[in-house]
């Protein structure tokens, strides 16, 4: 079974914290994802990358970062967080090939409260 | 501007009748589309997807119809279960920029 793993499942921040949210993929995936989940809206991208130490922004990269360092990790940054970051965090990761197997698998969510 | 499109916010289903779930798209480079569920609290887990060059797809309970030239498709689960209930999203993905872009979500509840 393909595991998504992020590090925590709630957070509560204070405004113009930095916030590391890192997620761990086992399943050797060259693609992750960032996205948020807000009401109404859906799911957003923010950031992706296709290889260690790549990354391209997403649809709403303003007031992010990323890291890859390695391939089974990549790291969500919040430089210094503001009330409307407020919101479901959600990584995920799939392989690079094409197929019907192209299906992106998702870890838990963090619950990110800016306060 | 919004590539994929849910226009129904939520939907509700009795208990063994057939639910639809609608989605349309504007970007004609998506290669393939996918279904996912979502829980509150939870990560979403995927359902079932369909390559652009099909016009259906079926698992169990759950058909994909993708109608390419109204660049539109649809979710059927048959027969719904109250375990169904829950929020739908579609996904059109792209392999020439490796993205999912996804819709906003169809929340579903199936009454027992």
């Amino acid at each position: 079974d393909v595991k998504v793993t992020q590090s925590s499942r709630y957070l509560v921040k204070r405004t113009g914290e930095k916030v590391f949210l890192e997620c761990v993929q086992d399943m050797d995936h060259e693609n992750m994802f960032w996205y948020r989940q807000d009401p109404g809206l859906g799911l957003r991208l923010i950031y992706f990358s296709y290889d260690v130490k790549m990354k391209e922004k997403g649809d709403i990269p303003e007031g992010y970062s990323v890291s890859r360092e390695k391939k089974e990790r990549f790291s969500l940054i919040l430089e210094s967080t503001s009330t409307n970051q407020t919101s479901m965090y959600l990584c995920a990761s799939s392989y690079l090939g094409q197929g019907l197997n192209t299906e992106a698998f998702f870890g838990q969510g963090t619950r990110l409260t800016v306060v | 501007d919004q590539q994929v499109k849910q226009n129904s916010p939520s939907l509700s289903v009795q208990e063994g009748r057939i639910s639809i779930l609608n989605c349309d798209y504007t970007n004609s480079m998506f290669d393939y589309f996918l279904w996912y569920k979502k829980y509150p609290a939870e990560g979403p887990t995927f359902l079932i997807s369909i390559s652009s060059i099909k016009d259906k797809n079926e698992d169990g309970r759950f058909t994909v119809f993708l109608n390419k030239s109204a660049k539109h498709l649809s979710l059927h689960i048959v027969p719904s279960q109250p375990g169904d209930s829950a929020v739908y999203f579609c996904a059109g993905f792209d392999s020439g920029t490796y993205k999912y872009i996804f819709g906003t979500g169809t929340r579903l509840k199936v009454l027992a």
